[in-house]
C-alpha cells in the first residue's frame, strides 16, 4: 500500500486541462515543501516533471504546474497533448524511516 | 549527455544474492548522490536506497534494510546494489537514479531524481 494516495486514472480531451491529486499526511506532503512529480511512458524510465511542489526542471513544458494545499499536492496539465498520455507519480520526502515515498500512480488518458 | 546504464539483472532463487551495477557518464559522478528505485512489473515506484556523493552516508527503505547494500566507486563512475537474501517480493525493475542536487550532505536535498537508467529486471523465483 502506497504512502501517498492518487486517483488510479484521469482522462481529458486534447487541449483541455486536468488535475491529478496526491494526498499524504503531515509526515510527508503536508509537513514539507519537498513534493515532486514524475511522468512515465510505457516501457520507459520515469522523468522528473516538478520538484519543490511547483518548480519545473529545465526543458519541461510550462503546461505542467504543481501546487499544494495542506496534505494534498496537485499536478495540473493544461492544453493536453497526445504525448501527455502516461502514468504520473507523486513523491515526497517523508520524516518516517523511508526517505522518499511515492504514490501508486495515476494513468492519464488523452481522449 | 547524462547517461545511466544498469546491468546485472536476471533470474535468481529465493535466498540467493545478486549484484547490480550502474555505469554513469555525461556528468561528474563524484559530485552527486545516487539512488536505487524499483518498480514491480505493472506496479508503482518504490525508493530503495541512497548513497551520498562521497559515499559516507547511506539510507535504506525498511523493506530492504539489512539485506541490500548500496556502494559506489567514484574512480570508475559506477554505482552498485548488492542484494542478499532475496525474496519473491523483490522481483522488480531496478533503476539507478541521479540526485538533482550536487554536493548534498542532507537537509533540503536527496529527494529528487533528475536522471534515470533504463532499468534492470530482477526476478526472484524458484
Amino acid at each position: 500500500q502506497s504512502a501517498l494516495t492518487q486517483p488510479a486514472s484521469v482522462s481529458g480531451s486534447l487541449g483541455q486541462s486536468i488535475t491529478i491529486s496526491c494526498t499524504g499526511s503531515r509526515s510527508d506532503v503536508g509537513g514539507y515543501h519537498y513534493v515532486s512529480w514524475y511522468q512515465q511512458h510505457p516501457g520507459k524510465a520515469p522523468k522528473l516533471m516538478i520538484y519543490d511542489v511547483s518548480n519545473r526542471p529545465s526543458g519541461v513544458s510550462n503546461r505542467f504546474s504543481g501546487s499544494k494545499s495542506g496534505n494534498t499536492a496537485s499536478l495540473t496539465i493544461s492544453g493536453l497533448q497526445a504525448e501527455d498520455e502516461a502514468d504520473y507519480y507523486c513523491s515526497s520526502f517523508s520524516s518516517g524511516s523511508t526517505l522518499v515515498v511515492f504514490g501508486a500512480g495515476t494513468k492519464l488518458t488523452v481522449l | 549527455q547524462v547517461q545511466l546504464v544498469e546491468s546485472g539483472g536476471g533470474v535468481v532463487q529465493p535466498g540467493r544474492s545478486l549484484r547490480l551495477s550502474c555505469a554513469a557518464s555525461g556528468f561528474t559522478f563524484s559530485n552527486y548522490g545516487m539512488h536505487w528505485v524499483r518498480q514491480a512489473p505493472g506496479k508503482g515506484l518504490e525508493w530503495v536506497a541512497l548513497i551520498s556523493y562521497h559515499g559516507n552516508y547511506k539510507h535504506y527503505a525498511d523493506s530492504v534494510k539489512g539485506r541490500f547494500t548500496i556502494s559506489r566507486d567514484n574512480s570508475n563512475n559506477t554505482l552498485y546494489l548488492q542484494m542478499n537474501s532475496l525474496r519473491t517480493e523483490d522481483t522488480a525493475f531496478y533503476y539507478c537514479a541521479k540526485d538533482r542536487t550536487p554536493y548534498c550532505s542532507g537537509g533540503s536535498c536527496w529527494y529528487y531524481f533528475d536522471c534515470w537508467g533504463q532499468g534492470a529486471l530482477v526476478t526472484v523465483s524458484s
